[in-house]
């Protein structure tokens, strides 16, 4: 079965530092492999998504990923932290060779932004 | 455009009640999956529905159901309440494939 592991459940950074979250999958297939983002009372924004294209991908709010294959990771980076990237951040799978949009979470990383 | 929609926002239900939750997807959406979020168990998929059938499930009890009709629009019910189902149900809804899914913001179901 598909999983995802995001290492560190709480990460603390300061405002204008380097974002780096970290995200591997277990899979035998490269699936297609999503970032998001929740804020506090609300719901799950799409911040990028690789789906066997570029392996460098770009997404909003300056937020990118970098899928390495080799090292079933998927890590979301961004150069310099601002206040209001302080959220929860969910890396997520969905099979490549499955018909639907079931996607499977990893436990989520808590980011903290200190001025 | 409209996003996802979802009624109602918070719910206080008793044990052993059952609930309705509603689902509005983005126009021209045929997906439509749902997801439970707690505190232990993080997000997990319950089931999706696609042109009116259940294409995927995921491993929750028979106590969780849910449909889709015509319009897209999708319902998920939960019979018997326990304490445990007291969370955050996120519905998401997709134009086909998973290239991408849409989240609404959420019912929160609290069960007393």
């Amino acid at each position: 079965a598909q999983s995802v592991t995001q290492l560190g459940s709480h990460v603390s950074v300061s405002e204008g530092a380097l974002v780096l979250l970290r995200c591997n999958y277990s899979s035998s297939v490269p699936p297609y492999l999503f970032w998001y983002v929740q804020y506090p009372n609300q719901g799950l924004q799409l911040l990028l998504k690789y789906t066997s294209a570029a392996t460098l991908v770009k997404g909003i709010n300056g937020f990118e990923a970098e899928f390495k294959k080799s090292e079933t990771s998927f890590h979301l980076t961004k150069p310099s932290a601002h206040m209001s990237d302080a959220a929860e951040y969910f890396c997520a799978v969905s099979p490549i060779n499955q018909a639907g949009t079931a996607l499977i979470f990893g436990k989520g990383t808590t980011l903290s932004v200190s001025s | 455009k409209a996003g996802v929609t979802q009624t109602p926002r918070y719910l206080i239900k008793t044990r052993g009640q059952q609930v309705t939750l509603s689902c509005s997807p983005i126009s021209g959406h045929r997906s439509v999956s749902w997801y439970q979020q707690t505190p232990g168990q993080g997000l997990q998929f319950l089931f999706e529905y696609f042109s009116e059938t259940q294409r995927n499930k995921g491993n929750f009890p028979g106590r969780f159901s849910g449909r889709q009709f015509s319009n897209s629009r999708s319902e998920m019910n939960v019979s018997t309440l326990e304490l445990g189902d007291s969370a955050l149900y996120l519905c998401a809804s997709s134009p086909d494939r998973v290239t991408e899914a849409f989240f609404g913001q959420g019912t929160r179901l609290t069960v007393v």
